[in-house]
């Protein structure tokens, strides 16, 4: 079965201090590993799609990386309006395009 | 990406009752799909809603409870079914895009609370 989990649930940072949040996966053949960034009340919000191991991708103060097995989302130097929950996902490479959602991580940036 | 536009934003319905959901995208998308948040949860797919043919459901979910419909390329509608408070969740909608069309850009979410 298809399966997706994060960690950590919660993370509290400091401004300025760096922190990965972890996406581990099983899937029956990647087609895709998605991070979204989720603001109260809102939809989530597209970051990256990752497709194959060794990949990278950078947007301002996030970089998110792919294993085989996981995905991590590093925030180098976060600021405040960088706290949301961060949500993961994977597609699998069969005929349907659905996303399957890992529970998130909860990030609090204090200043 | 894509401009994605969902009404109600939010509702406050009575137990018993149906409410349907509008999705509407500023370009033509071939693939159209409805995830539901519960509270303090992630996503989970409803449906996916092509254009032309029959939306094809996750398990869990029926078409008698969530029937959707998909009269273009540019809109989709689901309906919540005879609703009970379990159904109180955040639905939202979202569309197949990208250089590779396959990233997806999401709704801001119908907040839907029964009583």
């Amino acid at each position: 079965e298809d399966q997706v989990t994060q960690s950590p649930e919660a993370l509290r940072l400091q401004e300025g201090e760096s922190s990965s949040l972890n996406c581990s996966y099983t899937v029956s053949g990647l087609r895709g590993l998605f991070w979204y960034r989720q603001d109260p009340g809102k939809g989530p919000e597209f970051l990256f799609t990752l497709y194959s191991a060794g990949e990278e991708k950078e947007k301002e103060r996030l970089k998110a990386t792919l294993t085989k097995k996981e995905s991590f989302l590093h925030i180098t130097a976060p600021k405040p309006e960088d706290s949301a929950t961060y949500l993961c996902a994977v597609q699998a490479r069969d005929s349907s395009y659905k996303l399957i959602f890992g529970s998130g991580t909860r990030l609090l940036v204090r200043p | 990406s894509a401009v994605i536009s969902q009404k109600p934003s939010r509702d406050i319905c009575q137990r018993g009752t149906s409410l349907t959901i509008q999705c509407q995208v500023d370009s033509q998308v071939t693939m159209m799909f409805w995830y539901r948040q519960q509270p303090g949860q992630s996503l989970t797919l409803i449906a996916t809603a092509n254009q032309g043919s029959e939306a094809t459901y996750e398990s869990g979910f029926v078409i008698d409870k969530f029937p959707i419909s998909r009269p273009n390329l540019t809109f989709s509608t689901l309906t919540v079914s005879n609703m009970s408070p379990e159904d109180s969740s955040i639905y939202l909608c979202s569309v197949e895009r990208g250089l590779s069309y396959n990233e997806q850009f999401f709704g801001p979410g119908t907040r839907l609370t029964v009583l």
